[in-house]
């Protein structure tokens, strides 16, 4: 269902920039690039979504390719707490009586961050 | 913490039983959704209630089923358990039904299957 491609792991340094790529080369034009992140034994947590422009938080920043087949979730300084199974998921907020509406998960990348 | 609450955090039971998860969502909420997460299946989307009426299903079996309440709260019945049915159920909401912003999840139940 996710139409997404993450790789499957990721390390990283403890305060070093992370970049975590997805290709979504069949992305629509209503679709929304939401990217959530999963620390072990917890629920899903919400991190950034955009629609076509970069965006940032507090969290990471969304920069998301012109056009839109791919995008990378940066976090900015890696720390211990930021190792998790990071999900890219794409989001069709018209379709919301399918499934395409709702958050479907594939098996995102696992972070690990090293001291 | 999401403002999400789901009970009970743990439940053992034996196959062919019949239990029920209950979740409150955040204040506000209209949205709720249900998740169950596996070893082997990882993140599954179940359903999706908005304001009482069911919006969406996923892959959620017919020995489950779920409804939202007018007070918002949502219950997930599982009935006629099997082992397979072990697993991490989670409880998630949002303030709108079409989903345009964030959805907050909450810590899950764990349902173990002996």
């Amino acid at each position: 269902d996710a139409k997404t491609t993450q790789p499957n792991s990721m390390e990283s340094n403890e305060e070093e920039p992370v970049h975590l790529p997805c290709n979504h080369s069949t992305i629509s034009g209503t679709d929304y690039i939401h990217w959530y992140r999963q620390l072990p034994s917890q629920g899903p947590e919400y991190v950034i979504h955009g629609l076509t422009s970069n965006v940032n938080n507090r969290m990471a920043s969304l920069a998301i390719a012109e056009d839109r087949k791919s995008s990378t979730l940066i976090l900015h300084r890696a720390t211990l707490r930021d190792a998790a199974v990071y999900y890219c998921i794409l989001r069709d907020p018209l379709n919301y009586g399918g499934s395409q509406g709702n958050l479907i998960f594939g098996k995102g990348t696992k972070l690990s961050v090293k001291p | 913490d999401s403002g999400v609450t789901q009970t009970p955090k743990h439940l053992i039971t034996a196959t062919g039983q019949r239990v029920t998860l209950r979740c409150s969502p955040r204040s506000g909420d209209l949205s709720v959704y249900w998740y169950q997460q596996s070893l082997d299946q990882g993140l599954q989307f179940l359903i999706h209630y908005y304001n009482g009426e069911e919006r969406a299903k996923g892959n959620i079996l017919e020995r489950f089923s779920a409804q939202q309440f007018p007070d918002l709260h949502s219950e997930l019945n599982l009935s006629s358990l099997e082992l397979g049915d072990s697993a991490l159920y989670f409880c998630a909401s949002s303030a709108d039904g079409a989903v345009r912003g964030s959805i907050y999840f909450g810590e899950g139940s764990w349902l173990t299957v002996v």
